[in-house]
């Protein structure tokens, strides 16, 4: 069965401390799709990233990257020198890629809070 | 390009009443989900439509339906309400295809259930 653990409930940091988000999945297929979506306090999901299970490499932009490792089953988050506008709920998703489907298994997010 | 617009944004109903809500996706976009957020369970998928068909749906009973029309806006129905339906319910929209694109949400639909 398909399944997303976040176990980070909250997380709370300083502004422009480094912030870790983890994310570990499960599922049979060879062939998913991995997701980030930030929901800030207005409720609207946005999206953050998406990974195919075929394609390990390390993305980076601005000051969010995400490590995808396959041999630990987890596609974690982090946020470089964080901003009190990153303070958000973050969702990890899943999404079996063998069929024709957009379904996504999210995780419980992570309440991500930035103190200025 | 316009994002992903659902009506109406609030609702208020009562147990036993039935409710429709509206979703229009991103122009171009031809496959649209619904997804149900609440506190206790968090985000749950609903079902997915794409070219005015089904293509997947939810563990929900069958009080919530839904349908997509020809130019891809969708809406979701649940009948009989109960107060367990009280959620913010999202629709998202995408290209659609045979692989999973990139989901636009929009803003939800919140609906409180007395």
């Amino acid at each position: 069965a398909q399944k997303v653990t976040q176990a980070q409930t909250e997380i709370s940091v300083v502004e422009k401390e480094d912030v870790t988000l983890d994310c570990v999945y499960e599922t049979r297929d060879t062939t998913y799709y991995l997701f980030w979506y930030k929901q800030p306090p207005s409720g609207e999901l946005v999206f953050l990233i998406r990974r195919n299970s075929f394609d390990e490499q390390n993305e980076i932009s601005g000051r969010y990257s995400w490590n995808f490792q396959k041999s630990t089953s987890s596609f974690n988050f982090t946020i470089t020198a964080s901003q009190v506008v990153d303070s958000a709920v973050y969702f990890c998703a899943l999404s079996e890629g063998g069929g024709a489907t957009n379904k996504l298994i999210f995780g419980t997010g992570t309440l991500l809070a930035v103190q200025p | 390009k316009a994002g992903v617009t659902q009506t109406p944004r609030y609702l208020i109903k009562t147990r036993g009443q039935q409710v429709t809500l509206s979703c229009s996706p991103i122009s171009g976009h031809r496959s649209v989900s619904w997804y149900q957020q609440t506190p206790g369970q968090g985000l749950q998928f609903l079902f997915e439509y794409f070219s005015e068909t089904q293509r997947n749906k939810g563990n929900f009973p069958g009080r919530f339906s839904g349908r997509q029309f020809s130019n891809s806006r969708s809406e979701m129905n649940v009948s009989t309400l109960e107060l367990g339906d009280s959620a913010l319910y999202l629709c998202a929209s995408s290209l659609g295809g045979i692989r999973p694109y990139e989901q636009y949400f929009g803003p939800g639909t919140r609906l409180t259930v007395t």
